[in-house]
């Protein structure tokens, strides 16, 4: 199984600041997933990383996959409370595809 | 229409009692499974049934049983409950390799 270990665990900004979050492994990855779940919900899909060095953008998201495949960040430009939630890295693995989660960031957005 | 469903939402219930929690999906997926979120917002797969057949049973104790009368619902049976078993259970589903969609998850807790 692939550890993934995110950081930082618990982050409260003030709206408007920037972000970074992270999350990394040992391990090598094909792919890399990061979902936002709000409290009482299941967590959403946000985006899915597939090669070395690749950056996507979801409006003030952007998403970074490391060069070796290893690690991935998630930064977020004037941070609103909207923003706010549980940020959780996975891959995908396995006979079922199912994903193997990291240890999540929860991330609290100020007005 | 709610794409994955699962009920009941919250549930409340005795040590040693007996449970279920049902789980519906509306997309034709072919694949569905059972994740378990503890009280550090670890999410950790648990089962996956890929066309009714169990395709993943990771180390969960064998109180837990699931159940797929068919390919649109996944069900989840818990025998003698103990009180480490109170966790949010979230079904989701995927056309296998595809997207994974979450349920709005089961709060159990078991008193």
């Amino acid at each position: 199984t692939q550890l993934l270990e995110q950081s930082p665990q618990f982050l409260s900004i003030q709206e408007g600041e920037n972000l970074t979050v992270y999350c990394n492994s040992s391990s090598v990855f094909s792919s890399l997933q990061w979902y936002r779940q709000e409290p009482g919900e299941g967590p959403v899909l946000l985006v899915t990383v597939v090669t070395g060095g690749e950056v996507k953008k979801l409006k003030r998201l952007t998403f970074q996959f490391g060069d070796a495949r290893k690690d991935s960040s998630l930064h977020i430009t004037a941070a609103q409370p909207g923003d706010t939630g549980l940020y959780l890295c996975a891959s995908l693995s396995g006979s079922a595809r199912q994903l193997t989660f990291g240890s999540g960031t929860q991330l609290t957005v100020l007005p | 229409d709610t794409a994955v469903s699962q009920t009941p939402k919250y549930l409340v219930t005795q040590m040693g009692n007996d449970k279920s929690i049902k789980c519906e999906q509306n997309l034709g997926h072919d694949t569905m499974y059972w994740y378990k979120q503890d009280s550090k917002k670890f999410l950790k797969i648990m089962f996956s049934y890929n066309n009714k057949e169990l395709i993943i049973n990771e180390t969960v104790p064998n109180r837990f049983s699931p159940k797929s009368p068919d390919k649109a619902h996944l069900n989840l049976h818990i025998n003698s409950l103990e009180l480490g078993d109170s966790a949010v259970y979230f079904c989701a589903s995927s056309q296998l390799g595809n997207t994974i969609y979450f349920g709005e998850g089961s709060w159990l807790t078991v008193v």
